[in-house]
């Protein structure tokens, strides 16, 4: 158990779906993060929460709309998707975002977008 | 822009063997640098991390080398097993106030490891 729970696993969507991917942390940290990981690619920041509070969007498509009701839970809602958007979607939390204390990560959602 | 890379994408040892996995940095502001290992499946685990008033750190069978001098970071495995099969990924972050990579945690590309038993 990592302590952040990502759901679901996997998702295939059409690109006229809208579809929400779910994180939960039960670690007690401060800080929420959407990591998106592609092939050959490293992981890409998408955006960063701080105590509910949004504090780095990290030029994200405006398709991909995050949302952080509590340090504890992050969204990420997806609509009109396209196929290059197929990835593995990372959530992370941390005790704070600035200082030095590692993220934990979830197992990850797998999106395909037909 | 800043960056972290690897030297070796693929990395193969014999069971039992030591492992050392290498990484540059480039950012000089970086204060403070994290090892992850992904399974196939799985997100990135915390394995180890360092901070830069220091030039080494040991865990539970692994070790992590800092050479701030020429921007060089390790990942030492001892007596590697099979479980040990992963990508491993350096990370690193710059916690002093100021510059655009404050805060942020950057990730280089990974290198997969496989161990034969």
């Amino acid at each position: 158990e990592t302590g952040v729970t990502q759901t679901p696993r996997h998702l295939v969507m059409g690109m006229t779906n809208k579809k929400s991917l779910k994180c939960e942390q039960h670690l007690g940290h401060n800080a929420m993060y959407w990591y998106k990981q592609s092939a050959k690619k490293p992981l890409e920041l998408m955006f960063v929460y701080n105590f509910k509070e949004q504090t780095e969007n990290n030029s994200v498509p405006s398709r991909f709309s995050p949302e952080c009701p509590n340090s504890s839970h992050l969204f990420l809602h997806l609509h009109t998707l396209q196929p290059e958007d197929s990835a593995l979607y990372l959530c992370a939390s941390s005790q704070e975002v600035w200082g030095l204390s590692p993220l934990h990560f979830g197992n990850g959602t797998r999106l395909t977008v037909t | 822009g800043e960056s972290v890379g690897l030297h070796l994408p693929t990395l193969s040892v014999q069971e039992g063997d030591n492992s050392i996995i290498n990484c540059a940095y480039s950012n000089s502001a970086s204060d403070y640098f994290i090892w992850y290992k992904q399974e196939s499946g799985k997100g990135p685990q915390f394995i180890i991390d360092i901070r830069s008033n220091m030039d080494k750190r040991q865990g539970q069978r692994v070790t992590v080398l800092l050479n701030k001098t020429v921007k060089h970071l390790s990942l030492q495995i001892a007596a590697t097993q099979p479980g040990d099969s992963a990508v491993y990924f350096c990370a690193e972050k710059s916690a002093s106030a100021g510059g655009t990579s404050y805060g942020k945690l950057t990730f280089g590309q990974g290198t997969i490891l496989t161990v034969h038993p």
